[in-house]
């Protein structure tokens, strides 16, 4: 089946700067990749996705590049605000499941 | 809008017990899903519907049972619950008849089995 493998798995930025978090995936028939923000005591909730037949996607101060080549995808955030403090996830989709990596817990120090 | 509906928020059963999570949604989505969410793992699937009457396994559902006799409603029932499951559990549901489009996820069961 699919593995997908997330980096960093914590991650500190001064507030104001970027955060960039990266995945893996290891089946090339995947076509969907979705980023998931999890805050505390709630459940995961989408903030960007990523279909296999573009590049790259921006929203506001997000981003998210995918190179099939390489079967990698990653998140960008700019400009970080405290609120952005959370879990982050990737997943992949294949035939319809999604399989998702680890999370990163990101931090942002005011 | 409620969207995805879990109850209950927390349990605590022993060793052996038997319990249903309940999941519904409101936005007439035809795939939905559990799944549980353990340090460091992730959240890894259970088993999934992409519609009444249709259930599938996911990559861990030993221990489990599911089954959607509405569009709304998706239990999960633990048979004989075990240390093991203790977890938090997530439902999610997503339109169309897969996870290929926005997932909504509920709050989360967190189950603690001693």
């Amino acid at each position: 089946g699919e593995n997908v493998e997330q980096h960093p798995s914590t991650l500190s930025v001064q507030e104001g700067d970027s955060a960039v978090i990266k995945c893996t995936y290891s089946d090339s028939a995947s076509n969907y990749f979705p980023w998931y923000k999890q805050e505390l005591g709630k459940g995961p909730q989408l903030i960007i996705d990523i279909r296999s037949n573009v590049g790259e996607k921006k929203d506001q101060r997000i981003a998210v590049t995918l190179n099939k080549t390489a079967k990698h995808f990653s998140l960008h955030i700019t400009e970080t605000q405290p609120e952005d403090s959370a879990v982050y996830f990737c997943a992949a989709s294949i035939r319809g499941k999604l399989t998702f990596g680890t999370g990163t817990r990101l931090t942002i120090i005011p | 809008n409620a969207g995805v509906t879990q109850t209950p928020k927390f349990q605590v059963l022993k060793t052996g017990q038997s319990m249903t999570l309940q999941c519904a949604q409101d936005m007439n989505h035809e795939y939905m899903s559990w799944y549980r969410q353990d340090p460091g793992m992730g959240l890894r699937l259970i088993h999934y519907s992409v519609g009444a009457g249709i259930t599938d396994q996911g990559e861990v559902p030993n221990g489990y049972n599911v089954s959607r006799s509405t569009t709304e409603d998706f239990p999960l029932r633990l048979l004989s619950a075990a240390p093991s499951q203790t977890s938090v559990y997530f439902c999610a549901s997503s339109s169309g008849g897969s996870m290929n489009t926005e997932a909504f996820f509920g709050q989360g069961t967190r189950l603690t089995v001693v």
